[in-house]
């Protein structure tokens, strides 16, 4: 148990529709990031946010953005799905955005139809 | 090109069996991080190598880093089926305004046969 929480655990969309998913991070965490594992890869880095704010952003397109709440709580949006965005999605909370200790939850399993 | 490349990519072997698994790069890391995720979870820090040469022991489990830290391996003595799961290995790259993303490879996925 990381005290990471991830939801919803799994969720079917359909193309061009638009998902949102929920993350709880560690008490005492305020650093959250996101990745994108699709099947057979690693995680791949989306965005990472601290305090409240987006603090860096890999290879994604503007369709993918996030919020991160006073609670250091955080979401994932992602607009206009594509096939391709079929993954889990992982949230990982840190204490500090310069750490790599990162602590991950079980992570939402997307499937785009 | 990926910036941490893992080998083998796929491992079978059977339970009492030595492995061991790689990660390389052209790279000069910092540290490097070895996650192991078992299916249906997120990844979960296992050892992180700071110094050159530098070896960890985590019970039947060894890291190495190497010399001119860039590259890692991971040594598992009789291995059992609770060691089967996808182990990653990481860095952590700057990339810019104070900001740090974790890099992961592709990972070597390992079942070990009862």
């Amino acid at each position: 148990e990381t005290g990471v929480t991830q939801s919803p655990t799994h969720l079917i969309k359909t193309r061009g529709q638009q998902v949102t998913l929920r993350c709880s991070s560690q008490s005492g965490h305020n650093t959250v990031s996101w990745y994108q594992q699709a099947l057979g890869q690693g995680p791949q880095f989306i965005f990472q946010y601290y305090r409240e704010e987006e603090n860096g952003r890999g290879n994604f397109p503007p369709r993918f953005s996030g919020l991160q709440f006073p609670n250091y709580s955080s979401e994932l949006n992602v607009n206009a799905l594509e096939l391709d965005d079929s993954a889990l999605y992982l949230c990982a909370s840190s204490l500090l955005k310069d750490t790599g200790e990162l602590f991950f939850g079980e992570g939402s399993r997307l499937t785009v139809l | 090109t990926q910036l941490l490349e893992q080998s083998p990519q796929f491992l079978s072997i059977q339970e009492g069996e030595n492995l061991t698994v790689y990660c390389n790069s052209s790279s000069v890391f910092s540290s490097l991080q070895w996650y192991r995720q078992e299916p249906g979870e997120g990844p979960v820090l296992l050892v992180t190598v700071v110094t050159g040469g530098e070896v960890k022991k985590l019970k039947r489990l060894t890291f190495q880093f190497g010399d001119a830290r860039k590259d890692s391996s991971l040594h598992i003595t009789a291995a059992q089926p609770g060691d089967t799961g996808l182990y990653l290995c990481a860095a952590l790259l700057y990339s810019g305004a104070g900001s740090y993303q974790l890099t992961f490879g592709k990972g070597t996925k390992l079942s070990v046969i009862p």
